[in-house]
């Protein structure tokens, strides 16, 4: 089983959709939580970390359910420019040690 | 701010040279870098964590006499290819981290070099 792990994809969506991306991660010990955005052949770059309390940044909500080892992420009224690939990445106390998950492609059209 | 540099952007070279890669962290100091590599398709893959001042620690199965990292100061951490292959080809990326700012643990990534083996 993989440390990580995300929906397959892709997801394709029309503009305005909202659309949910999931992952699952297997260290229970696991305390740093985040979302990275990468665009092709560019590097990743944080979209949000993730608490226990959820939260929410515009129009992208992020939630984590420790118990169920489940993270997931909302993208509300999706813009063409949310076209990206979606990494799930969870470090470590120290963050020494930081696993990321294969990503989830999505494109959005108009 | 928070802002990482690598050079050289993309590399070609032959079978069985060496490539030297470099990483900077341009307005922070980064006392842990990290050096990645992405194959087409797949997610990025932990190769090595660099602490400033001491040895790297590979991950498992990467070979340290093969990639050999260096973190010299506390802004420059460099990872050499060394005879390289085609198969050695991918999209390697450095990432380092600023206590100082920013969310806990979160890591500021460089724009990546491509190195292309012939």
């Amino acid at each position: 089983r993989k440390e990580v792990e995300q929906d397959p994809g892709p997801f394709n969506v029309p503009e305005g959709a909202t659309v949910a991306f999931n992952c699952t991660y297997s260290n229970s010990a696991s305390q740093s939580f985040f979302w990275y955005r990468q665009d092709c052949r560019k590097e990743p770059k944080l979209l949000m970390s993730v608490y226990s309390s959820g939260n929410e940044d515009g129009r992208f909500t992020a939630q984590l359910n420790r118990a169920s080892q489940y993270i997931s992420l909302l993208i509300r009224d999706s813009k063409l420019s949310d076209s990206a690939t979606y990494l799930c990445v969870v470090a470590d106390t120290g963050g020494f040690k930081t696993i990321f998950g294969a990503g989830t492609r999505l494109f959005v059209k108009a | 701010g928070a802002v990482v540099s690598q050079h050289p952007s993309w590399v070609i070279c032959k079978s069985g040279t060496s490539v030297k890669i470099e990483c900077r962290s341009l307005d922070f100091q980064a006392t842990t870098m990290f050096w990645y590599r992405q194959f087409p398709k797949q997610s990025l893959m932990l190769m090595a964590t660099s602490n400033e001042g001491s040895k790297a620690t590979y991950e498992q199965g990467v070979e340290k006499d093969k990639f050999l990292i260096n973190h010299a100061s506390l802004t420059l951490s460099t990872l050499t290819v060394t005879s390289a292959h085609p198969e050695d080809s991918s999209f390697y990326i450095c990432s380092a981290r600023d206590r100082t700012r920013g969310v806990i643990n979160e890591q500021f990534f460089g724009p990546g070099t491509r190195l292309t083996v012939l």
